[in-house]
């Protein structure tokens, strides 16, 4: 069964500080993965995309990797401001659909 | 970059009474629209596909006749939540993609979502 599981759940930590957000998939077969950051009340907005050739990049403060050999990626945010606040989920799509499955989302608080 | 646009994004309605949901890509031609939905605090659910031209298809557990979508044009799918009902009440997202012409490498794009309250 295709899934996508995403850690912590809730992450709080302290403006300035830095964060790495965790997304183990079992998508197969793997065709990319997407980060998206949703605010609260608000769609969905794309960070990145990373195919299979590729195992790092980069989005202004946010850096995602991929290790497609272990199914992992992380998304890490450097010098977290209060307007990282946010939901962070992990999409994967598998090479043979449109579908995206979506992980269930990392929430992040970022306090003063 | 690509948008898409959502409307209204918020709408309160009373119990039986229908409420459509308009989904727009603005600068890209959209042969297929995805309807989700969102419960507090959980991920996005695909209730259906919506593909210009022709039935949307469904996910199971979704009722067809309750959830009517129409995607008469590139650009343009609408959802109507007929005879709402206070269970209805959620937020909906609609997202549109931007064929790369890479296999499974569209670019996805999410309106803003809808929040609707059935009272």
């Amino acid at each position: 069964k295709n899934q996508v599981e995403q850690s912590p759940q809730s992450l709080i930590i302290l403006e300035g500080k830095n964060c790495t957000l965790q997304c183990n998939y079992t998508v197969s077969p793997f065709s990319n993965l997407r980060w998206y950051k949703q605010d609260t009340g608000r769609g969905p907005v794309s960070l990145t995309i990373m195919t299979f050739s590729e195992n790092t990049k980069s989005n202004g403060r946010y850096t995602a990797t991929l290790d497609a050999d272990t199914k992992q990626s992380s998304l890490h945010i450097t010098a977290s401001q209060l307007s990282d606040s946010a939901s962070y989920i992990c999409v994967v799509t598998s090479i043979y659909g449109q579908n995206f499955v979506f992980g269930p989302g990392t929430r992040l608080s970022v306090l003063p | 970059g690509a948008v898409v646009s959502q409307h209204p994004s918020r709408v309160i309605c009373k119990s039986g009474t229908s409420v459509k949901i308009e989904c727009r890509s603005l600068d890209f031609q959209a042969t297929t629209m995805f309807w989700y939905r969102q419960f507090p605090k959980q991920s996005l659910m695909l209730m259906a596909t919506s593909n210009e031209g022709s039935k949307a298809t469904y996910e199971q557990g979704v009722e067809k006749d309750k959830f009517l979508i129409n995607h008469a044009s590139l650009t343009l799918s609408t959802l109507t939540v007929t005879s709402a009902h206070p269970e209805d009440s959620s937020f909906y997202i609609c997202s549109a993609r931007d064929w790369t012409g890479e296999v499974g490498n569209t670019e996805a794009f999410f309106g803003q979502g809808t929040r609707l309250t059935v009272v």
